[in-house]
């Protein structure tokens, strides 16, 4: 069965730092991967989804980037955080075309 | 774009009591998922309805899709206190992906 493996689970930044959070799956190739952020008592923002290695689309105009190097890695970064970029960030896999989503642990971010 | 709206935000039952959460799109979808976040957790999958008016059932859990597939509902039947959590709607429209509702926060008064 399918893993994703999300850390860390609770990170505190200042605001200015940069940031990068990982997601690495297991138990399945070629998944279509996710990131989204849920803020405090809201509902869940698609910010990237990625179909392949390499192939990242954005969602939302943002100062966060994501990268996938490897099929099963997913990767979350920005140079400079904000304030507003607290909140809990999901990675989460698909299979094909309507498949449901299945969502890893989160991190929880804190930017001071 | 495309909009999900979810309502109620917020729902407080008596535990033994009924709840149900309605989701509506602007756009018809292709199908529609649910999905339960327990309070510090990661959403989880519980049902993809794809079928016109399709109905399913999940023992206290009925999920229904409506006839033109632009709206959707979750009854929970004598809620338990292991039903609290947010209840997410999610929909699709052909190839795209998923919008998701903004979600009922479910409360159960022992």
């Amino acid at each position: 069965s399918q893993t994703i493996h999300q850390w860390p689970a609770t990170l505190v930044q200042p605001v200015g730092s940069p940031l990068s959070l990982e997601c690495t799956v297991e138990g399945t190739s070629n998944p279509n991967l996710y990131w989204y952020r849920q803020a405090a008592g809201r509902g869940l923002q698609l910010l990237f989804y990625s179909v392949g290695i390499g192939q990242i689309s954005s969602e939302v105009p943002q100062n966060l980037s994501a990268s996938r190097p490897q099929d099963r890695q997913f990767i979350l970064s920005s140079k400079k955080l904000l304030l507003s970029d607290s909140g809990f960030y999901l990675c989460a896999i698909s299979g094909e075309y309507n498949s449901p989503l299945h969502f890893g642990n989160g991190t929880r971010l804190t930017v001071t | 774009g495309q909009q999900v709206m979810q309502i109620p935000q917020y729902q407080h039952v008596q535990e033994g009591e009924d709840f149900t959460t309605y989701c509506n799109s602007s756009t018809t979808l292709s199908n529609i998922q649910w999905y339960k976040q327990r309070p510090g957790g990661h959403p989880v999958f519980l049902i993809q309805l794809v079928k016109s008016g399709e109905v399913k059932k999940q023992k206290r859990l009925t999920f229904q899709f409506g006839e033109a597939k632009k709206n959707s509902s979750l009854h929970i039947t004598a809620t338990q206190t292991t039903d609290v959590g947010t209840y997410f709607c999610a929909g699709q429209t052909g190839a795209n992906n998923l919008f998701f509702g903004t979600g009922t926060r479910l409360t159960v008064i022992p």
